[in-house]
């Protein structure tokens, strides 16, 4: 079925400092959607690329879709402590039904 | 707008008993899709619902069921409990169902199974 991979897996920066996570698929994608959980939360969603080299932005945060929509990254400037999360990648499986969550990378911010 | 609300917020229970997990969707949100999260396997899809029907299953055993009602409130149902369905079980409600559709999740079930 369909996989994807994000990496890193753990990130741990200072406050202040950047953070980039990337979300990678074998196939080509229709879309991507990411997500953020917070410790103890759910995930709440925080955007979605469908188009070749889509760049959307967020206050601090920049998503982007690859030009062969295989690849998407999240990349947040001046990382705050309120970032501190597991922020996952979501795509459809192969049948276009169902959500497929990557594993996540989790931040962590040190103050 | 309420969010999704999922009830109980925790569970424990023992190996071969059953357990029904209750999903209120977001009002006007007609699909309804339930995970399992584990630190192992992450977040893994389980069954969605839209209209009263399934329309999708995970991979999951025939112990993992479900259901929706007509006022799209959802149950999930595991019968004969194993050790490893203890997890966070997520319900996530949508306005339709189909490609591009946010999900909005609830707070979980945190099920514990001794």
């Amino acid at each position: 079925g369909q996989q994807v991979m994000q990496i890193p897996q753990y990130q741990h920066v200072q406050e202040g400092e950047d953070f980039t996570t990337y979300c990678n698929s074998s196939t080509t994608l229709s879309n991507i959607q990411w997500y953020k959980q917070r410790p103890g939360g759910h995930p709440v969603f925080l955007i979605q690329l469908v188009k070749s080299g889509e760049v959307k932005k967020q206050k601090r945060l920049t998503f982007q879709f690859g030009e062969a929509k295989k690849n998407s990254s999240l990349h947040i400037t001046a990382t705050q402590t309120t970032d501190v999360g597991t922020y996952f990648c979501a795509v459809l499986d192969n049948y276009g039904q169902n959500f497929v969550f990557g594993p996540g990378t989790r931040l962590s911010v040190l103050p | 707008k309420a969010g999704v609300t999922q009830t109980p917020r925790y569970l424990i229970k023992t190996r071969g008993q059953q357990v029904t997990l209750s999903c209120s969707p977001i009002s006007g949100h007609r699909s309804v899709s339930w995970y399992q999260q584990t630190p192992g396997q992450g977040l893994q899809f389980l069954f969605e619902y839209f209209s009263e029907t399934q329309r999708n299953k995970g991979n999951f055993p025939g112990r993992f069921s479900g259901r929706q009602f007509s006022n799209s409130r959802s149950e999930m149902n595991v019968s004969t409990l194993e050790l490893g369905d203890s997890a966070l079980y997520l319900c996530a409600s949508s306005f339709g169902t189909g490609v591009g559709q946010p999900q909005h999740f609830g707070d979980g079930t945190r099920l514990s199974i001794l």
